[in-house]
């Protein structure tokens, strides 16, 4: 089935350790998005990219990076510098002419 | 700058009342999407809807039905006859063409559904 994986589901970090969260889509979208969830908050967009090789700060993009090196993955690292990292993580992918954008499950990253 | 409000919080019915989830937002392009999501408790955000700016016809998907209105910047969304299924939280969105298609989230309305 086409989907949009994440990984792991959830995950530990001690404080002062980088961390990377995993999606994968085998939708065929060009364009694939990060966005962080807090408590009682709508979503807030972390990074994006439209095209391999090619990505774009969003709103809230310090203390985290990411790469596209391949079409069907954008593995984001959430790094030491990142203040407040505990958050649930939700990766989107969206088709090159089209609008909606469609979610994984979510990582819930918590820091201990 | 973009942005939708989602004024109501919480929102507590009874199965089988129909309820109206409000969405406000604000833009200054004249071409842009306004989107529903829908987030139960396992996290994923399920896509409902997208309308384009251009088309304000209403739409009805079985109990779901969406109500645009430009000239009061407002994209509402009943549920007719609840039911448990539907208790989640609700996301109106705004994106616009360029720019990535970014979306602007509201903050949410928790729906409960109660027998």
């Amino acid at each position: 089935d086409g989907g949009i994986t994440q990984s792991p589901k959830y995950l530990f970090r001690k404080e002062g350790q980088n961390v990377t969260l995993s999606c994968e889509q085998n939708l065929n979208h060009d364009a694939m998005y990060w966005y962080r969830q807090d408590p009682g908050q709508g979503l807030r967009l972390i990074y994006y990219s439209q095209i391999v090789n090619d990505f774009q700060k969003g709103d809230i993009a310090e203390g985290y990076s990411v790469s596209r090196e391949k079409k069907e993955s954008f593995p984001l690292t959430v790094t030491s510098a990142q203040k407040n990292p505990t958050a649930f993580y939700l990766c989107a992918s969206r088709r090159d002419n089209y609008n909606e954008q469609f979610f994984g499950p979510g990582t819930r990253l918590t820091v201990l | 700058a973009q942005k939708v409000t989602q004024a109501q919080t919480e929102i507590s019915v009874v199965e089988k009342e129909d309820v109206t989830l409000d969405c406000v937002y604000e833009t200054r392009d004249t071409t842009y999407y306004l989107f529903w999501y829908k987030q139960p408790p396992s996290g994923e955000l399920v896509f409902l809807i997208r309308r384009n700016s251009f088309d304000e016809q209403n739409e009805i998907s079985g109990r779901y039905s969406w109500n645009f209105q430009k000239s009061t910047s407002s994209f509402n969304f009943t549920i007719t006859a609840s039911q448990v299924v539907d208790s989640a939280v609700y996301f109106c969105a705004l994106s616009s063409t360029g720019g990535g298609n970014k979306l602007t989230f509201g903050t949410g309305t928790q729906l409960k559904v109660e027998l």
